[in-house]
């Protein structure tokens, strides 16, 4: 079982839509949280960060951490085009761990 | 600033060839990493810095070298390249290996190798 796991989609829905992306991992450990967004054939870069559980908004975008479960999302409220991406989650267990990143969820807001 | 920059962009080998890749960061940061992104495994941690002139393994270090002999460079070395070495290389940086919301890890744009 991979640590770290992400429906890879592809997701596809309309400009203005709500869009969840989601990520289940395996180890308790992990404490920090982070959403990622990489563009075609760009680097990734850093979207969202949390610590523990709880709800973090920026803007258009709230990142939710549920550790019970060991399940996190990403919410992304009036999506548009420019939102189409490839979006990773990524975990930590102590702020100065390795970053275990998910293998993305492919998403395609469509105008 | 032109932030994190890796040299080549694309790049096609024969097995058993060897290459060096590049990357350089012009923010001062601390840390330097690289990684291969390949489909539906993510992005994984091939080795990594925390200063100039030390080096570390990461997830997935065989068949790959490092070296960081000054502070904004940091080459990944290939010495007999095989086709399951085919993939994305993505270098990034940051200032130190603390994670919070003002230390970011900061990516290159990639390089992509592939290897017959």
């Amino acid at each position: 079982q991979k640590e770290v796991e992400q429906d890879p989609g592809p997701l596809s829905v309309p400009e203005g839509a709500i869009v969840s992306l989601n990520c289940t991992y395996s180890n308790s450990a992990f404490q920090y949280f982070m959403w990622y967004r990489q563009y075609s054939r760009k680097g990734p870069e850093l979207l969202m960060y949390t610590y523990s559980s709880g709800n973090k908004e920026d803007g258009r975008f709230t990142a939710q951490v549920d550790k019970s479960s060991k399940y996190i999302s990403l919410f992304i409220r009036d999506s548009q085009p420019s939102d189409s991406a490839t979006y990773l989650c990524a975990m930590m267990k102590t702020s100065y761990d390795k970053v275990i990143f998910g293998p993305g969820t492919s998403l395609s807001v469509i105008p | 600033n032109a932030g994190v920059t890796q040299t080549p962009k694309f790049r096609v080998l024969k097995t058993g060839q060897s290459m060096t890749l590049l990357c350089a960061q012009d923010m001062n940061h601390e840390y330097m990493y690289w990684y291969r992104q390949d489909p539906g495994m993510g992005l994984r941690l091939i080795h990594y810095s925390v200063g100039e002139g030390t080096t570390a393994k990461g997830e997935v270090p065989d068949g790959y070298n490092v070296s960081r002999l000054k502070k904004q460079n940091f080459l990944l070395g290939l010495e007999s390249a095989a086709p399951s070495q085919t993939s994305v290389y993505f270098c990034a940086s940051s200032y130190s290996g603390q994670v919070s919301s003002y230390n970011e890890q900061f990516f290159g744009p990639g390089t992509r190798l592939t290897v017959l």
